[in-house]
């Protein structure tokens, strides 16, 4: 059973704190992973892919990759109240083409 | 770029009529869409794959004669809810995989059984 595991929260910060999401997934095969973030009501929203080790940036945002602990976080640094959302985790385990396999998502709350 | 559309966005129907749902890919070719469906406070729940050309793959538990997929063209899924019923009201997500393996979401279509 391929599983990915967030915490659900809620992960409360200040404004202007760096948020740190966290991620963790059970197949080792594992290949790409992608963080995205909803809205309540409103569909899925793209933030960022990463496919190695590592870390990413976009701005605001940076993916971290560790395939040997099989985990994948998100910061957000310069947390603003337009953060607040659920972020969902989704990785891609090499199985039907783009099929993903997703988190429940952490909610994060951003207090002025 | 990577633009997915839903239509309708909202849709409140009576009890045993059928939906129909589009989704589109705007401004890129799609062979490959997924539907998704979502209850309140829930997660993101897998329904079906949907293959341009070819049948959709079905997640277990999913009746493909319930929900019928058609995928007639790179840019155009299309997802009926036949028959429905109140616990069919949820939230329906479709998504079009771009490149680099990527799911770009629709907007989402919210379904009312009454």
């Amino acid at each position: 059973q391929k599983e990915v595991e967030q915490n659900s929260g809620p992960l409360s910060v200040p404004e202007g704190a760096i948020a740190s999401l966290n991620c963790t997934y059970s197949d080792r095969g594992s290949q790409s992973f992608f963080w995205y973030r909803q809205y309540s009501g409103k569909s899925p929203e793209l933030i960022m892919f990463i496919y190695s080790n590592g870390d990413k940036e976009d701005g605001r945002f940076t993916a971290q990759l560790n395939k040997a602990s099989q985990y994948v976080s998100l910061l957000i640094r310069d947390s603003q109240p337009s953060d607040s959302a659920t972020y969902l985790c989704a990785v891609n385990y090499g199985g039907s083409q783009g099929n993903l396999i997703f988190g429940k998502g952490t909610k994060l709350s951003v207090k002025p | 770029g990577a633009v997915v559309s839903q239509h309708p966005s909202r849709v409140i129907c009576k009890s045993g009529t059928s939906v129909k749902i589009e989704c589109r890919s705007l401004d890129f070719q799609a062979t490959t869409m997924f539907w998704y469906r979502q209850f309140p406070k829930k997660s993101l729940m897998l329904m079906a794959t949907s293959n341009e050309g070819s049948k959709a793959t079905y997640e277990q538990g999913v009746e493909k004669d319930k929900f019928l997929i058609n995928h007639a063209s790179l840019t155009l899924s299309t997802l009926t809810v036949t028959s429905a019923h109140p616990e069919d009201s949820s939230f329906y997500i479709c998504s079009a995989l771009g490149g680099a393996d990527t799911q770009y979401f629709g907007p989402g279509t919210r379904l009312t059984v009454l």
